[in-house]
């Protein structure tokens, strides 16, 4: 059964530091998202992206977050400067189409900031 | 999107169908209700959605009200592994790409 992956699953970082998080989505999936979950808090919605381009991000998303699509199979999360607050588990998630599709989820990318 | 309202937890012994209630009392005509859970910090697992008809798959059923205003998600044969937090999520049916999750229902299956 196809799956999303998400790489590295945990990731320790200094404060200030820039960190790259990696996901390859389901292949024939057109819509992807990132979402973090802070311990012992919901998951929280950041972006969506398709054709290429951002269709949905929360206030969350800000500028230090951005992300890219730089081939045909991965999907990235960049965190400029890294802040002790954006430690959490990241997932990444993607669906064939919007709204009435489900989203299936990565594992998580645990990320660490110290 | 409609505010839905859980109950923080339950629990339910192995073997027994497990309901799990939500209430979404503002819920509007264009809006589907959706079931994901999460098995400890995993990342979440899309179980069912439905419109207003009741729907059945391999993993639930989803029962919603005639007035839509709740419903109710049943794990006919709880195991162990069944053991998460599940949370019930409204989302409009056009453009809305985002999952608005709350802090769900952690629901404990017990041998």
């Amino acid at each position: 059964e196809p799956e999303v992956t998400q790489t590295p699953s945990h990731q320790v970082t200094q404060m200030g530091q820039e960190v790259i998080l990696r996901c390859v989505p389901i292949s024939n999936h057109l819509y992807f998202y990132w979402y973090r979950q802070i311990l012992g808090q919901k998951v929280e919605f950041l972006v969506s992206f398709y054709n290429n381009e951002i269709s949905e991000k929360s206030e969350i998303f800000d500028d230090q977050f951005s992300v890219e699509r730089p081939d045909g199979s991965n999907f990235t999360l960049k965190i400029r400067s890294t802040k002790l607050e954006d430690s959490a588990m990241y997932f990444c998630a993607s669906s064939a189409g919007q709204s009435s599709y489900e989203q299936y989820f990565g594992p998580g990318t645990r990320l660490t900031v110290t | 999107d409609a505010k839905t309202t859980q109950p923080p937890s339950m629990d339910c012994a192995e073997g027994r169908a497990a309901n799990l209630p939500c209430n979404h009392s503002t819920i509007s005509g264009n809006e589907y209700v959706y079931w994901y859970r999460q098995i400890h910090s995993q990342g979440p697992q899309y179980i069912i959605h439905g419109l207003k008809n009741n729907e059945t798959n391999e993993m639930a059923s989803l029962i919603i009200t005639e007035d839509r205003k709740s419903s109710t998600l049943i794990l006919p044969h709880a195991t162990l592994r069944d053991t998460a937090v599940y949370y019930c999520i409204v989302r409009v049916y056009s453009n809305d790409y985002k999952l608005s999750f709350g802090a769900g229902t952690t629901v404990t299956v017990r041998a």
